[in-house]
């Protein structure tokens, strides 16, 4: 399967514990994005990457929130301290521009994070 | 702020009924993809429309995009118990990044 894949597809974890999650975008794709998903709602956007630079942070991505893409390949979210509140659906998505349509983003299956 | 509000949020109808799903703005886009979301699973794209009055077709899908390129919808003929699922609509953002509608969570009744 050549699609954008995400590890692991569940995690449940003690508030306070630090986690971190990985993507594994497509393999052509030099944009990877990661995206929070809460219950009853849509996506929402977090960070972007063009190869292995950072470009955009949403304010929602608290000083908690970090996430690196050191050769431009796969990406890690971490979450420092995790509350209650990060309890979501985490997304990562790819893309590459000129290949397809601009913004046209495909999404992994997700990590789904509960914090007790 | 670009927003994008959907409608219906929920919708349950009878197989073989037809149905249309709306994405609203008051931002124009560059161009709008609709997904679909199964349960604990990530989103499928199912189509990126570009261009104003644009209409594209998917098997029983049709989805058409406004004139000022603010609106999108979806319609569904003789919808199936297989296109239950949450649809969402998405935006480009700004520097690639995309804006979501809340969802319409639609189900298909036998």
């Amino acid at each position: 399967d050549t699609g954008v894949s995400q590890n692991p597809r569940h995690k449940i974890t003690k508030r306070g514990q630090n986690v971190t999650f990985r993507c594994d975008p497509i393999s052509e794709h030099n944009r990877l994005y990661w995206y929070r998903q809460t219950l009853g709602q849509g996506p929402e956007f977090l960070t972007y990457f063009q190869n292995e630079a950072q470009l955009e942070k949403s304010r929602l991505l608290s000083d908690r929130f970090s996430a690196e893409r050191p050769k431009g390949s796969f990406s890690t979210l971490e979450i420092q301290r995790t509350e209650q509140g990060d309890s979501a659906m985490y997304l990562c998505a790819s893309s590459f521009p000129g290949l397809g349509l601009d913004n046209e983003q495909f999404f992994g299956p997700g990590t789904r994070l509960t914090v007790l | 702020t670009q927003l994008l509000e959907q409608s219906p949020q929920f919708l349950s109808i009878q197989e073989g009924e037809n149905l249309t799903v709306y994405c609203n703005s008051s931002s124009v886009f560059s161009s709008l993809q609709w997904y679909r979301q199964e349960p604990g699973e990530g989103p499928v794209l199912l189509v990126t429309v570009v261009t104003g009055g644009e209409v594209k077709k998917l098997k029983r899908l049709t989805f058409q995009f406004g004139d000022a390129r603010k609106d999108s919808s979806l319609h569904i003929t003789a919808a199936q118990p297989g296109d239950t699922g949450l649809y969402l609509c998405a935006g480009g953002g700004g520097a690639q990044k995309l804006v979501f509608g809340q969802g319409t969570r639609l189900t298909i009744n036998p």
